[in-house]
């Protein structure tokens, strides 16, 4: 039972590089999120998806792009990586009703150089 | 919009003394709030939800809509509770694609001395 898996787990990126987070779930939740994770600023919503195909900004969605293709599958892209997106970031997801919380994934520790 | 705020970044408190986690928010509605804990290279995890009124690992918080509060408590710290914690609130009634979504507060890091 793997709940949400992301990769990877630390990575430096040069200015200007793209990359892509990788986020899956295997317990067949509607609901994913990425939330970046700042010092003394808490977790900020990036995007969120409520089901395959369907995708929608969050707080701070500037510099980034996600995709749904399928209900395990939520990848963060970053396109032109700048210092200001130096951060953990964290996958999550629930099920329609969060009642229940967010399961989290383990982070992904990012550095822009 | 709604907004969580934990006014202290840090807290520091000894073995066996009581802590208080601090949690306000503003929203218009019917709130549902939340504490989430993350232990040193741990991921995050729900530690309890408002709705429950549940006591979990000794800890305890109640909902004062009168305050707009959602304050964690515990009588007495042990060293294990040393971590980051997390208020958040999720509209309760909100529909549509807000319903799921958990606004957080910034955090309060949470040290028990021995």
């Amino acid at each position: 039972n793997a709940g949400v898996t992301q990769t990877p787990k630390f990575r430096i990126l040069k200015i200007g590089q793209s990359m892509t987070l990788q986020c899956t779930q295997d317990m067949n939740h509607n609901y994913m999120y990425w939330y970046r994770q700042d010092p003394g600023m808490g977790l900020k919503l990036i995007y969120y998806s409520v089901g395959a195909g369907i995708t929608d900004k969050g707080e701070v969605p500037n510099g980034y792009n996600v995709s749904r293709s399928t209900t395990e599958d939520f990848p963060l892209r970053l396109e032109l990586a700048a210092p200001s997106q130096t951060s953990v970031y964290f996958c999550a997801s629930s099920y329609w009703d969060s009642t229940y919380g967010y399961t989290f994934g383990s982070g992904t520790r990012l550095t822009v150089v | 919009a709604q907004r969580v705020t934990q006014p202290e970044k840090l807290l520091s408190v000894f073995k066996g003394a009581p802590v208080e986690l601090k949690c306000n928010y503003s929203y218009s509605g019917s709130p549902e709030l939340f504490w989430y804990v993350q232990y040193s290279r741990q991921r995050l995890q729900l530690l309890l939800r408002h709705i429950s009124r549940e006591s979990i690992k000794g800890f305890t918080a109640d909902l004062n809509k009168g305050e707009t509060s959602f304050h964690l408590k515990k009588p007495f710290a042990q060293e294990e509770d040393s971590a980051m914690y997390y208020c958040a609130l999720r509209p309760a009634n909100a529909g549509g694609t807000s319903y799921g979504k958990l606004t957080f507060g910034q955090g309060t890091i949470l040290t028990v001395h021995p």
